[in-house]
């Protein structure tokens, strides 16, 4: 079975601070990672996609894929309050079963004034 | 850009009734997939569905099924629900294959 594996924190960083999120899964054919963000009573927002080993970029955050450890990780460098909310991993396929995607319980950020 | 509509927003139910749900994707956005959400199981995938056929299905049982029309639109359908079906059902649209999902707002479904 294909599992997400994510620390549910609380992470609590202060303002201003880099967030690291990590997030490890278990099948070595996941082809597509994801960062959702998602807060309470809302619906998960996509922050970051990344397909391929390495870094990228967008904005604050920055998105860290290491398929050869089965790793995934997001900084949020700047952190604001506005990004106090629960971040979720999830893990893909290839092109047939990219939509069906294996979600970690996610991981609390809580951004202190 | 319009993003992914889910109605009804809200729905208490009986256990034992039946009850649809419907979500119109993004426009363009071919491949529609349902997910439910509970605090006690997160987020897991349901079905999928493009071009009107069902491409993927996770492990739940069949009282839970869906539809894709011609004009992309989804409608899931859920049958003698059970307490245990209480969650919000997310709906998300893509593109076409490894696309991202982009989530609607939910149907949050409570079964008495």
């Amino acid at each position: 079975q294909k599992e997400v594996e994510q620390n549910s924190g609380p992470l609590s960083v202060p303002e201003g601070a880099i967030a690291s999120l990590n997030c490890t899964y278990s099948d070595r054919g996941s082809q597509s990672f994801f960062w959702y963000r998602q807060y309470s009573g809302k619906s998960p927002e996509l922050i970051m996609f990344i397909y391929s080993n390495g870094d990228k970029e967008d904005g604050r955050f920055t998105a860290q894929l290491n398929k050869a450890s089965q790793y995934v990780s997001l900084l949020i460098r700047d952190s604001q309050p506005s990004d106090s909310a629960t971040y979720l991993c999830a893990v893909g396929g290839d092109t047939g079963t990219a939509s069906k995607l294996t979600f970690g319980t996610g991981t609390r950020l809580q951004v202190t004034l | 850009k319009a993003g992914v509509t889910q109605t009804p927003r809200y729905l208490i139910k009986t256990r034992g009734q039946q009850v649809t749900l419907s979500c119109s994707p993004i426009s363009g956005h071919r491949s529609v997939s349902w997910y439910q959400q509970t605090p006690g199981q997160g987020l897991q995938f349901l079905f999928e569905y493009f071009s009107e056929t069902q491409r993927n299905k996770g492990n739940f049982p069949g009282r839970f099924s869906g539809r894709q029309f011609s004009n992309s639109r989804s409608e899931m359908n859920v049958s003698t629900l059970e307490l245990g079906d209480s969650a919000l059902y997310l709906c998300a649209s893509s593109l076409e294959g490894a696309s991202p999902l982009h989530f609607g707002n939910g149907t949050r479904l409570t079964v008495t």
